[in-house]
Parts: C-alpha cells; sequence; structure tokens
C-alpha cells in the first residue's frame, strides 16, 4: 500500500512552461486535494475533488487546472507559470469529507520558476 | 481576523518540559480541528483530531477545545527532541460553499532542546 504518490520530487520551470503535477492514491477515497505551502506558512487549497468527475476551487485556484478522471489519480496542471507558483506542491486524500476526516498527505513536489 | 491564526512561535522548550501550541478561529471554521505536525522537508502528517468541547489525550499529546473562546491547543509532556517540527491547527469549515474544506494556520515552529 503505497499511500499517496507525488511525481516528480523537484522540477524548474521557466516562466511561460507548462507542466503537470501528478498525484495518485491507492486508499479507494474519495476525496483529494491540491495545496500549496509557501516558505514558513501554513497549507493553501488550491483545488479538490470530492470523487471522480467532480472538482471545485480552492483559496487559491488561479494559474492551475485539474481533472479528475479516475477515483486514483488527481493531476494539478500549471498552465504559464510564474514566479509566484514557486512552492511546495501537496496532494492528499481523505475517505470522507476532509473537513472531519484525516487527509493523507503525498510527498510534496517541490517547484521553481525561474 | 484570518480564519485559522497560531501563536506565532517559533517556540523552544527544554527536554522533558511542556510544550503549548495555540490556535484561535473565526465563526467560518467550526466543525471539527486538527494538528499536523510536519517535520522539515517533509509532508504533514495527522498526529491529533478533535471535534468537541473539552480535553482528548493520546499518549504524551492532549488537544484542547474551546467553542465558546473559539480556541483550540495542543500540549505536548514529556517534550522530546523528536518533537521539533512545525506544527499546524486545521479547522473543517462549517457549511455554505466552504463545505468539506480545511483551514490551516500558519504553523508554530517548535524546537526541543537538551
Amino acid at each position: 500500500n503505497a499511500g499517496v504518490t507525488q511525481t516528480p520530487k523537484f522540477r524548474i520551470l521557466k516562466i511561460g512552461q507548462s507542466m503537470t503535477l501528478q498525484c495518485a492514491q491507492d486508499m479507494n477515497h474519495n476525496y483529494m486535494y491540491w495545496y500549496r505551502q509557501d516558505p514558513g506558512m501554513g497549507l493553501k487549497l488550491i483545488y479538490y475533488s470530492v470523487g471522480a468527475g467532480i472538482t471545485d476551487k480552492g483559496e487559491v485556484p488561479n494559474g492551475y487546472n485539474v481533472s479528475r478522471s479516475t477515483t486514483e489519480d488527481f493531476p494539478l496542471r500549471l498552465e504559464l507559470a510564474a514566479p509566484s507558483q514557486t512552492s511546495v506542491y501537496f496532494c492528499a486524500s481523505s475517505w470522507t469529507s476532509g473537513s472531519t476526516d484525516t487527509q493523507y498527505f503525498g510527498p510534496g513536489t517541490r517547484l521553481t520558476v525561474l | 481576523q484570518k480564519e485559522v491564526e497560531q501563536n506565532s512561535g517559533p517556540l523552544s522548550v527544554p527536554e522533558g518540559a511542556i510544550a503549548s501550541l495555540n490556535c484561535t478561529y473565526s465563526d467560518r471554521v467550526s466543525q471539527s480541528f486538527f494538528w499536523y505536525r510536519q517535520y522539515s522537508g517533509k509532508s504533514p502528517e495527522l498526529i491529533m483530531s478533535i471535534y468537541s468541547n473539552g480535553d482528548k489525550e493520546d499518549g504524551r499529546f492532549t488537544a484542547q477545545l474551546n467553542k465558546a473562546s473559539q480556541y483550540v491547543s495542543l500540549l505536548i509532556r514529556d517534550s522530546q527532541p523528536s518533537d521539533s517540527a512545525t506544527y499546524l491547527c486545521a479547522g473543517g469549515n462549517a457549511g455554505g460553499t466552504s463545505y468539506g474544506k480545511l483551514t490551516f494556520g500558519q504553523g508554530t515552529i517548535l524546537t526541543v532542546h537538551p
């Protein structure tokens, strides 16, 4: 049981490039989340999903897109990367609503935009 | 007022002492509360959750919730150097368009020195 996995671990992008951060979970969780964490800060929710085919915006969705075609996978797409998107990105999942249930986090992707 | 606000820290305590971490929250965040621990360069992991007023104990950890004062705390007894980490307080959003989401505080860095 791998839990929540994320790829890549590190990435450097140039301004204007695009990329997809991959996230997968093998716990059959319905809920999945994408957070970003800036240095010395807490986690801010980018997007979340309550099941395959259902996604919704979080607190800081601008510049990102998501899709959820399967229960297991929840990729995050960055279009036209900007230096403000330099951050550590965490994917998480939970069995039921994340406001009442434990969220399990992946190891994170450290992204630098130059 | 921020939705979830933690005492800014950093907090330094000697080994064996009690570490007290505090968090206040706004009306939008009132459903349930979580304390996550995050070691440097790692992802958050859940250590305590609390849903109702009062104390909840788990080993050396005690979470306290006071809904009237909108205050939640985490006490770590017999602190160990291995407890040195950032502690994130999070609250489950009460309803409306924010239902199902967690809001995180900015974190408190705890250092336990031998």
